[in-house]
């Protein structure tokens, strides 16, 4: 069964650019949730959808956005990119209802230069 | 503020000993409770999870819970190089997982 894939892996924008980034989930898995890890901050929740509807949103900026399709794929939305949002965006799925065991994908590594 | 707490470490152990990781959470209503390895420049790994007191074990971990206590632990049993890493403790009630920032351990051949 293959895992949670994301892409692009890697990635260098401009400040002031967008950034759209894409994660599949595992195969079955309607729950997908995104994640943004710092040095500094840890892990720290975006967003989480469930069947196409945002289910669960954390403490950022509305220039962070996303959706999920129909076939569960998700994708999230940077716009007006800062410095500080260079990190490794993660995408995670799960299986269960409630969303509490996750999968991660491999991560997109976001530079803003 | 649902926090989870981590002593960042380094933790740093020989070859062969036992690692203990610790964790504790602050929102009394988390039910579930999850321990992650990162290796350096990878994502992470779901390892064990927990949801009722008491020790759970997994080849050579065991997780441990004390709700009374807001209290997660990890234990790894003969520590191998390949067990270094960061481990991440998450907790979950109602609401999306709240991840710690981690405790990163050595393990010294």
């Amino acid at each position: 069964k293959a895992g949670v894939t994301q892409t692009p892996r890697y990635l260098i924008k401009t400040r002031g650019q967008q950034v759209t980034l894409s994660c599949s989930p595992i195969s079955g898995h309607r729950s997908v949730s995104w994640y943004q890890q710092t040095p500094g901050q840890g892990l720290q929740f975006l967003f989480e959808y469930f069947s196409e509807t945002q289910r669960n949103k954390g403490n950022f900026p509305g220039r962070f956005s996303g959706r999920q399709f129909s076939n569960s794929r998700s994708e999230m939305n940077v716009s007006t990119l800062e410095l500080g949002d260079s990190a490794l965006y993660l995408c995670a799925s799960s299986s269960d209802s409630a969303g509490n065991t996750i999968y991660f994908g491999e991560g997109s590594w976001l530079t803003v230069v | 503020q649902k926090e989870v707490e981590q002593n960042s470490g380094p933790l740093s152990v020989p070859e062969g000993a036992i690692a203990s990781l610790n964790c504790t959470y602050s929102d009394r209503v988390s039910q579930s409770f999850f321990w992650y390895r990162q290796y350096s420049g990878k994502s992470p790994e779901l390892i064990m999870s927990i949801y009722s007191n008491g020790d759970k074990e997994d080849g050579r971990f065991t997780a441990q819970l004390n709700k009374a206590s807001q209290y997660v632990s990890l234990l790894i049993r003969d520590s191998q190089p390949s067990d270094s890493a960061t481990y991440l403790c998450a907790a979950s009630g109602n609401t999306p997982l709240v991840f710690g920032k981690g405790t990163r351990l050595s393990v010294i051949a």
